[in-house]
């Protein structure tokens, strides 16, 4: 079975705090992904990264940025966490071509408080 | 812009009821379409469709899509309580970045 694992289940942030979220696939998948999701928003994404070293913006990039330096490994970090980063973020990961089914870690429960 | 829309956004139903849960998209250069059960927190995979009026199906869920009129339908025949969740719909462009976008999910509950 595929793994997506996140490295936290809940975190709790001070404002201004720099945090790191990570997640790590076990599938060597070439495409990684973080959204975030808040109610009645749905899922959106953040970035993501089709290989080592690469990333692009996704539809809402703004006080993030993001980390692949493995590739079985993709950093999320808020550089100054806000409140309104407070959030659920879930990591995916898949096969760059063919089949795109995503595979999903169990999320991050983030405050900011 | 590209975009998702599931409806109804809630649905209450009772064990044993069918129910049908819709996902209409604009999305120019369509791929696939994708259904995702979620459940407490990580969205897990149910179906693929990429074929119009090709029926999947699993157990007691099944999909089809119609790609003439932009939509997808998740039927859940005989619901059981474990099937409450948040059912998410992705569209996958067809474009070499890989990017779903998802509709905001219908929350399914049914009780006993």
């Amino acid at each position: 079975d595929v793994k997506v694992t996140q490295s936290s289940r809940y975190l709790v942030k001070r404002t201004g705090e720099k945090v790191f979220l990570e997640c790590v696939q076990d599938m060597d998948h070439e495409n990684m992904f973080w959204y975030r999701q808040d109610p009645g928003l749905g899922l959106r994404l953040i970035y993501f990264s089709y290989d080592v070293k690469m990333k692009e913006k996704g539809d809402i990039p703004e006080g993030y940025s993001v980390s692949r330096e493995k590739k079985e490994r993709f950093s999320l970090i808020l550089e100054s966490a806000s409140t309104n980063q407070t959030s659920m973020y879930l990591c995916a990961s898949s096969w760059i071509t063919g089949a795109t089914e995503a595979f999903f870690g169990q999320g991050t429960r983030l405050t900011v408080v | 812009e590209d975009k998702v829309v599931q409806s109804p956004l809630s649905l209450v139903v009772h064990e044993g009821d069918t129910v049908t849960l819709n996902c209409s998209y604009e999305v120019t250069n369509f791929r696939s379409l994708l259904w995702y059960k979620q459940e407490k927190k990580a969205p897990t995979f149910l179906f693929m469709l990429t074929s119009s009026g090709i029926e999947k199906k699993s157990g007691r869920l099944s999909s089809i899509l119609d790609k003439k009129e932009l939509f997808s339908i998740l039927n859940i025949t005989a619901t059981q309580t474990g099937d409450s969740a948040v059912y998410l719909c992705a569209v996958e462009p067809l474009d070499n970045t890989d990017k779903l976008i998802f509709g905001t999910g219908t929350r399914l509950q049914v009780f006993p």
